[in-house]
C-alpha cells in the first residue's frame, strides 16, 4: 500500500537545523494527519487538516508547522530542531469522518 | 475527554495459546474503536474495527459499552503475531487517540 508515501525515511541532523517531512498521497482522501511515535508513549497527534484551507493543531503542535500545498501534499516543518524531536513520523490520510486512517511508512528523524 | 488505556506493554505468549490484549477506553458518547498492528519496522495498518465485526488473521474485538472495553483477542497465537499493537478512539472529534501500544511477542 505504497499511496501515502513519506520522503526522506530516515533523516539525521543538527540541533538548529530546519527540517521539511513530506507527505504525499495518491487515494484521493481529504484528511491528513502529522504523528509522532515514541517508544512507552504511543502515537500523538501534531497536526491535522481537513482540506487546503484548514488546518489544526494537535495534541503536541509546539515546535512544529505544516503546510498543505495541495490535497494531495501535507508537510510537516521544524523550524529550529532540538534533540526531544528525535521520533519516529507518520503522516496518515482518511476519506472522511470516522473511518480509518491510512499510514505511510514513517521518517526516523535524528537530532544531534 | 477521549482517553484510551493499554494496561500492558509487553505481553509474551507461546504459540498455539490463546492471547488477549487489553483495551479500556474513556468516552461518553459512542465510539468508533479500532486496532492497529505494527509489524517491525512497517506502517501501522488497520486490523479491526468494531463495527465490522469482522475477523482478521484470526483476531476478534468485541466493545464492551458496560465495561467500556474493546480487548483483542485470538484463540490460538503464530509467532507472525509478533507485532505491536495499538487501540485507538475515534469520538465526536476528528482525532485519532491512540493507547501507548502492547508489544506481543509470540515465543515458538
Amino acid at each position: 500500500d505504497a499511496d501515502v508515501t513519506q520522503t526522506p525515511r530516515n533523516r539525521i541532523t543538527k540541533t538548529g537545523k530546519r527540517i521539511m517531512l513530506e507527505c504525499s498521497q495518491t487515494k484521493g482522501h481529504d484528511r491528513m494527519y502529522w504523528y509522532r511515535q515514541d517508544p512507552g508513549l504511543g502515537l500523538r497527534l501534531i497536526y491535522y487538516s481537513f482540506d487546503v484551507k484548514d488546518i489544526n493543531k494537535g495534541e503536541i503542535s509546539d515546535g512544529y508547522s505544516v503546510s498543505r500545498q495541495a490535497q494531495a501534499k501535507f508537510s510537516l516543518s521544524l523550524e529550529s530542531a532540538i534533540p526531544n524531536q528525535t521520533a519516529l513520523y507518520f503522516c496518515a490520510t482518511s476519506d472522511r469522518h470516522k473511518q480509518p486512517q491510512h499510514f505511510g511508512d514513517g521518517t526516523r528523524l535524528s537530532i544531534l | 475527554a477521549q482517553r484510551v488505556t493499554q494496561p500492558e506493554k509487553l505481553l509474551s505468549v507461546f504459540k498455539g495459546a490463546p492471547v488477549e490484549l487489553k483495551c479500556n477506553y474513556s468516552y461518553s458518547g459512542s465510539p468508533e474503536l479500532f486496532w492497529y498492528v505494527q509489524y517491525s519496522r512497517q506502517r501501522l495498518q488497520l486490523l479491526l474495527r468494531h463495527i465490522s465485526r469482522e475477523s482478521i488473521k484470526g483476531f476478534t474485538a468485541d466493545l464492551n459499552k458496560g465495561e467500556t472495553s474493546f480487548h483483542l483477542k485470538k484463540p490460538f497465537a503464530q509467532e507472525e503475531d509478533s507485532a505491536m499493537y495499538y487501540c485507538a478512539l475515534q469520538g465526536g472529534s476528528e482525532k485519532l487517540v491512540f493507547g501507548k501500544g502492547t508489544k506481543l511477542t509470540v515465543n515458538p
